[in-house]
Formats: C-alpha cells, structure tokens, sequence
C-alpha cells in the first residue's frame, strides 16, 4: 500500500510568482485535506476536498486555491505569493471521517 | 468552534523517565481527539485517537492518552522515555459530527531526551 506522497519536497519562489503543490492520496482515500505549517507552529487547516469538491475552507484568502481530481489526487495552487507564505504545506488523506494521514511535505521558501 | 492548547512549548526528560505532554482542548460538541508526532523535515505520523469507548487509548511506541471530559483534557504518557522518541508532538482535535473533517492542531510541544 503506498502512502501519501508530495511534490516537489522543496522550492524556492520569488514573492509575486504563483506555485502549484502536488499530492496523491493513499489507495483507497476519497478525501484531502491541506495545512499550513509555519516554522514554530501547528499546522493550520487550509481546505479540503471530498469526491472532487472543496468541503471546508479555513482562515486563508482566495489566492489559495485547490483541485482535486478523479483518481482523488490533489493540487493546492497559491497566487501572488508573500513572503508569509514560506512554510511547509502538508497534504493529508483520509477515507471520509477516518484519521488523516499526511505526507512528508512541501518546503516552500518565498524570496 | 474548537481549539487546543499544549501546556509548555518545550519538555525536556531523561531517558527512561516518565514523559507527560499536556493537551487540554475546547469544543462545543464531543471531540474527535488526536496526537500526531513530527520528527524533523518530516511530516505528521499519527501516535493514537479517540473517538468514542473507551477513555484511555494505547498507541504506538508505547505511547497512551487518557480522555478527561471533566478536564478537557487528552493528556499523552508514556513511562519510559527512549532516545528516539525526541520529536515534536502536536495534540489535535476534530469535531465528532458534521461532513467537515478539519483537524485544529495545538502549537506542538518539543520533547527532548537526554541520555
């Protein structure tokens, strides 16, 4: 059984460019959840997506979007990046209401 | 709305020393309540969960939690502390109801183990 996976692990962007992160999801999984990792914190939850539609939104602006697609595998894309945005981005997969299990991570730096 | 708080950002023990991470939470309906650990450049591997039953719940590498409605607390034990258990350790919490499976995560406690 193959787990959560993330890509890319890490990037560099200069503040203004847009970003795209990648997940695909356990076998099996039919929901995706994003968070916001800050360096020193607790991940903060982003969206998530169940069968394809978005089914909650946190506390984050419209420049943070999503998508999930047929085979449950998912993108987090991020607009006119800020230097605030530097973090890591943890995807995490679950089926419905099951625990949530996350992916290593992407390492996003904003210069 | 929920949310959570770790009682100290930092804990530090000895090996073989009882360890105690503190997680007291807020929720306007029952919980769905979690421990996730996080060894470092890596991402959340999750310790042990309630959800109903039972209060006091075993996980992994030896680690328990016990679920204080009366205390809204869901404090993590274990009794002995290994060298590898050095990580940080975030306490979560999730709504038991609802189409919406967000996890609100504490700030995380540091645990260092000195030999």
């Amino acid at each position: 059984e193959t787990g959560v996976t993330q890509s890319p692990t890490h990037l560099i962007k200069t503040r203004g460019q847009q970003v795209t992160l990648r997940c695909s999801s356990q076998s099996g999984h039919n929901t995706v959840s994003w968070y916001q990792q800050a360096l020193g914190q607790g991940p903060q939850f982003i969206f998530q997506y169940y069968r394809e539609e978005e089914n909650g939104r946190g506390n984050f602006p419209p420049r943070f979007s999503g998508l999930q697609f047929p085979n449950y595998s998912s993108e987090l894309n991020v607009n006119a990046l800020e230097l605030d945005d530097s973090a890591l981005y943890l995807c995490a997969s679950s089926l419905a209401t099951y625990e949530q299990y996350f992916g290593p991570g992407t390492r996003l730096t904003v210069t | 709305a929920q949310s959570v708080t770790q009682l100290g950002s930092h804990v530090s023990v000895s090996e073989g020393a009882l360890v105690l991470l503190r997680c007291n939470y807020s929720s306007s309906v029952p919980p769905y309540l979690f421990w996730y650990v996080q060894y470092p450049n890596q991402g959340l591997q999750l310790l042990l969960k309630y959800t109903t039953g039972a209060t006091l719940v075993k996980g992994i590498n030896g680690f328990e939690a016990e679920f204080k409605k009366s205390e809204t607390s869901f404090h993590l034990t274990k009794p002995s502390a290994h060298m590898s258990d050095a990580a940080e350790y975030f306490c979560a919490v999730r709504i038991s109801g609802g189409s919406n499976y967000k996890l609100t995560f504490g700030k995380g406690t540091l645990l260092t183990v000195n030999p």
